[in-house]
């Protein structure tokens, strides 16, 4: 079974520094994707990121990049100059492959951004 | 706009009363699911379903019933058999697809808060 470990509960950085978000995972399969959410306290969930497991660049998506170690079961989400709106809970995530779509979530870290 | 629409978005169910989690997606997506988080957790999943009239049993649906008799529409009831319904519920929807089986992300509804009075 797919497992997702968000190993830091809460971090703070200054705003327009950059921070990593770790996210490791444990999977036997091949073929997966990885997912970055970020839930702003009003709760809806927004997608930020996705890295597939065959890929073989790092995604980047403005000022979201995924750095994978796909030999170590890696995938932290880095932002670049940090904003106070990115204040917020980040959520890993992976998908099941040929399994529905499953995904599953990791406990999710909660940055605080400070002016 | 295509979206996921969730009502209500508070909600207070009595003692030994049933209630309905409603969730309506104009994506043409497959695939939908609940899940629910409680608070400072991630999402665990309750049900979902990939297509009309099937849906499949996630980690924690004891308590919980859906119905998928639309494409569109993914309800969740909690039933009183749910002794601590007290969370905050998600609806998604993903596509499904050959060749698309895990790289789409899932798209979410704005959740519903359910309290017990």
């Amino acid at each position: 079974a797919q497992k997702i470990t968000q190993t830091q509960p809460g971090m703070f950085v200054q705003e327009k520094e950059a921070v990593t978000l770790d996210c490791t995972y444990d999977t036997s399969d091949q073929s997966y994707g990885l997912f970055w959410y970020k839930q702003p306290s009003s709760g809806e969930m927004i997608f930020l990121i996705y890295q597939g497991s065959y890929d073989e660049q790092n995604a980047t998506e403005g000022r979201y990049s995924l750095n994978f170690q796909k030999a170590r079961k890696s995938a932290n989400l880095v932002i670049s100059a940090s904003q106070l709106g990115d204040s917020a809970m980040y959520f890993c995530a992976m998908t099941a492959p040929y399994n529905f779509n499953k995904f599953y979530f990791g406990s999710g870290t909660k940055l605080n951004v400070k002016p | 706009d295509g979206g996921i629409t969730q009502s209500p978005k508070y909600l207070f169910r009595k003692e030994g009363q049933n209630v309905t989690l409603s969730c309506e997606q104009n994506l043409n997506h497959d695939a939908m699911y609940w899940y629910r988080q409680d608070p400072g957790q991630g999402l665990r999943l309750i049900y979902y379903s990939q297509i009309v009239n099937d849906f499949q049993k996630g980690d924690i649906a004891e308590g919980y019933s859906v119905s998928r008799e639309k494409k569109e529409s993914f309800p969740l009831t909690v039933t009183s058999a749910q002794k601590n319904p007290t969370a905050f519920y998600l609806c998604a929807s993903t596509q499904l697809g050959e060749g698309q089986g895990f790289n789409q992300p899932q798209h979410f509804g704005d959740g519903t808060r359910l309290s017990i009075l």
